[in-house]
């Protein structure tokens, strides 16, 4: 069982914009604004696209962005493309041993 | 540029023992940490530990402790993961990626992985 909760699905037609959240603890996402995200496609390996809570590493796409509320960590994705159909991860420091259950995000 | 590249699949027999590697370029591998993830089919991420190429220093998972031992070979810029005992369960993509850690409280922490391996299927059937 993941220490970090994440909807099985969501979904989202091409243009909109969708949002996954990630919920923690106090003890994790409540004290550190360290969460990262991560983008899996299908046979591939796992790509970071955020860190530090709201960082972007160079080449990733602006529509992509994140917050945190209390225990709780969302993803944002604006403009929908079909490109972005994929599985999506977070993880904290103080559960960095521990990945989320994992969204998977379908492009209607 | 960091580049992560494994070794190829493995098929092994249950009770067997298996070491896949992960030959990092691009970067000063002896300052760099290397964690180790793997996935089952179908399933989600889940992290076995991390090594330090500078210190050798290791973290495991608790769930894999006395099965696992990572490695490094600094003079080859190489990572290892031998894993053993291995169980029709263990069978899944095992994944190497360069790990950034943080020192809070005095506790060094990985808090995200920044470059990832292709992954080694490892395979474990009798």
């Amino acid at each position: 069982q993941s220490a970090l909760t994440q909807p099985a699905s969501v979904s989202g037609s091409p243009g909109q914009s969708i949002t996954i959240s990630c919920i923690g603890t106090s003890s994790d996402i409540g004290s550190y604004s360290l969460v990262s995200w991560y983008q899996q496609h299908p046979g591939n390996a796992p790509k970071l696209i955020i860190y530090e809570g709201t960082k972007r590493p160079s080449g990733v796409s602006n529509r992509f962005s994140a917050s945190k509320s209390g225990n709780t960590a969302s993803l944002t994705i604006s403009g929908l493309q079909a490109e972005d159909e994929a599985d999506y991860y977070c993880c904290s420091y103080g559960t960095a041993s521990v990945f989320g259950g994992g969204t998977k995000l379908t492009v209607l | 540029q960091v580049q992560l590249v494994q070794s190829g699949a493995e098929g092994k027999k249950p009770g067997a023992s298996v070491k896949v590697s992960c030959k990092a370029s691009g970067s000063t591998f002896r300052r760099s940490e290397i964690s180790w993830v793997r996935q089952a089919p179908g399933q989600g991420l889940e992290w076995m530990g991390w090594i330090s190429a500078y210190s050798g220093h290791t973290d495991y998972a608790q769930k894999f402790q006395g099965r696992v031992t990572m490695t490094t070979d600094t003079s080859t810029s190489t990572a290892y993961m031998e894993l053993r005992s291995l169980r029709s369960d263990d069978t899944a993509m095992y994944y190497c990626a360069r790990v950034r850690v943080i020192t809070i409280s005095g506790v060094v922490t990985p808090y995200y992985f920044d470059y990832w391996g292709q992954g080694t299927l490892v395979t474990v059937s009798s």
